[in-house]
């Protein structure tokens, strides 16, 4: 079955450590999405590619950094720089950043720093 | 303003109630629309894309008012287990917008 994952699903780190979190897809999709979820509060965009070796900064792109060297693989690294890491991370892509693509969502990555 | 606005509820609702809610838009150059269900902890999945004639799945009916901006999603016959957030993702050029969710919780 085509679909996105993500791991781990639970990450634990210490303050001052970058980590990498993985998003796969093997849907063919061109674009792929990282966002950020608090608790109570609405998805916010971090970064987003729309094709192979190209990303762009979204709205809170600070202490985050992304590569896109293959179609399937979008990782995000969560930079000791990155203030308040903890959060929700939701990967999506999608089949083009066009206007009637919707998003599909892989499982999330629970990242809890101390 | 924010660009998409729903009422975060939540929504107390008994089973086998309709019940609907809405989503604002303010800029009328968007373009697609698309409601997306979350329950708790987990990811949003795609639930249906809004169709500007209105569009039915099962028990779930969307609509879109273009002139008053906003679009609704009606469930009838409601199930505990459509207790979940609901969010509306208004789409305008490449940018992707997310609403905050409204809550709904569907009592036994």
């Amino acid at each position: 079955d085509g679909g996105i994952t993500q791991s781990p699903k639970y990450l634990f780190r210490k303050e001052g450590q970058n980590v990498t979190l993985s998003c796969e897809q093997n849907l063919n999709h061109d674009a792929m999405y990282w966002y950020r979820q608090d608790p109570g509060q609405g998805l916010r965009l971090i970064y987003y590619s729309q094709i192979v070796n190209d990303f762009q900064k979204g709205d809170i792109a600070e202490g985050y950094s992304v590569s896109r060297e293959k179609k399937e693989s979008f990782p995000l690294t969560v930079t000791s720089a990155q203030k308040n890491p903890t959060a929700f991370y939701l990967c999506a892509s999608s089949e083009s950043t066009g206007r009637h693509s919707p998003l599909h969502f892989g499982n999330g990555t629970r990242l809890t720093v101390t | 303003r924010k660009e998409v606005e729903q009422d975060p509820g939540p929504f107390n609702v008994p089973e086998g109630a309709t019940v609907a809610f809405n989503c604002t838009y303010s800029n009328s150059a968007s373009q697609s629309f698309f409601w997306y269900r979350q329950d708790c902890r987990k990811e949003p999945k795609l639930l249906m894309s809004v169709y500007s004639s209105g569009n039915e799945d099962g028990r779930f009916t969307a609509q879109l008012n273009r002139a008053s901006q906003y679009i609704s999603l009606l469930i009838r016959d409601s199930k505990l287990s459509d207790s979940a957030t609901y969010l509306c993702v208004v789409n305008r050029d490449d940018k992707i917008i997310f609403g905050k969710g409204t809550r709904l919780h569907i009592l036994p």
